[in-house]
């Protein structure tokens, strides 16, 4: 899986399968967590968005899971799609005096294959 | 709705010359960021501006300024280019400063410097 500030791991999938992406962080003051898909060219884009309170949030086919014993986060991506195919990155906030400061790992390149 | 969109898309440039690049958001965002993305190190932080009126370093701000000319636009200039600003640069938008809103990105500029 990611870890935040290292490496740029990859997952292969068969379309229609779910596809889950991780990220480890390591400041256990980071109470806000932001996951963004990147396409090639593109910008990173919004995806969800979980904050420390919550344990689990989902969205459209899309479901965030934080484990703050551990310090990890994950992207679930059911029945993943061709279109999912990009680089997926986590981002976290540390509060307190870092305001909107967003701190991005690198990465986790996803491909799915027909 | 363009969001946020960045000029140009492309540029590339010989040592020593200067650039501005330009960041426009229509979402009524109180918050603008510039980052540089190069590979294997994620996004950076450049510079921000919490809000209109006020500018503050980010985690690399060496070799740049920045101007907030107003709400709307946030812009990015390197007085005298060097090889080491070839990146990729994106500005994003937030509604405001604080730690659990997302920020929402641009296309990129792609920056060469010769």
């Amino acid at each position: 899986g990611e870890s935040v500030g290292l490496h740029l791991p990859t997952l292969s999938v068969q379309e229609g399968d779910n596809s889950i992406i991780n990220c480890a962080y390591s400041n256990s003051a980071s109470d806000y967590f932001i996951w963004y898909k990147q396409e090639s060219g593109k910008g990173p884009q919004f995806i969800i968005d979980i904050r420390s309170n919550m344990d689990k949030r989902q969205g459209q086919r899309v479901t965030v899971l934080l484990n703050k014993t551990v310090k990890h986060l994950s992207l679930q991506i059911a029945a993943t799609q061709p279109g999912d195919s990009a680089v997926y990155f986590c981002a976290e906030n540390a509060g307190g005096t870092s305001y909107g400061k967003l701190t991005f790992g690198q990465g986790t390149i996803l491909t799915v294959h027909p | 709705n363009a969001g946020v969109t960045q000029t140009p898309k492309f540029q590339v440039l010989k040592t020593g010359q200067s650039m501005t690049l330009q960041c426009a958001q229509d979402m009524n965002h109180n918050s603008m960021y510039w980052y540089r993305q190069d590979p294997g190190m994620g996004l950076r932080l450049i510079y921000y501006s919490a809000s209109e009126g006020t500018t503050d370093k980010g985690e690399v701000p060496n070799g740049y300024n920045v101007s907030r000319l107003n709400k709307r636009e946030f812009s990015l200039r390197l007085e005298s280019a060097a090889p080491s600003q070839t990146s990729v640069y994106f500005c994003a938008s937030s509604v405001d400063w604080v730690g659990d809103q997302p920020q929402h990105f641009g296309d990129g500029t792609r920056l060469s410097i010769l």
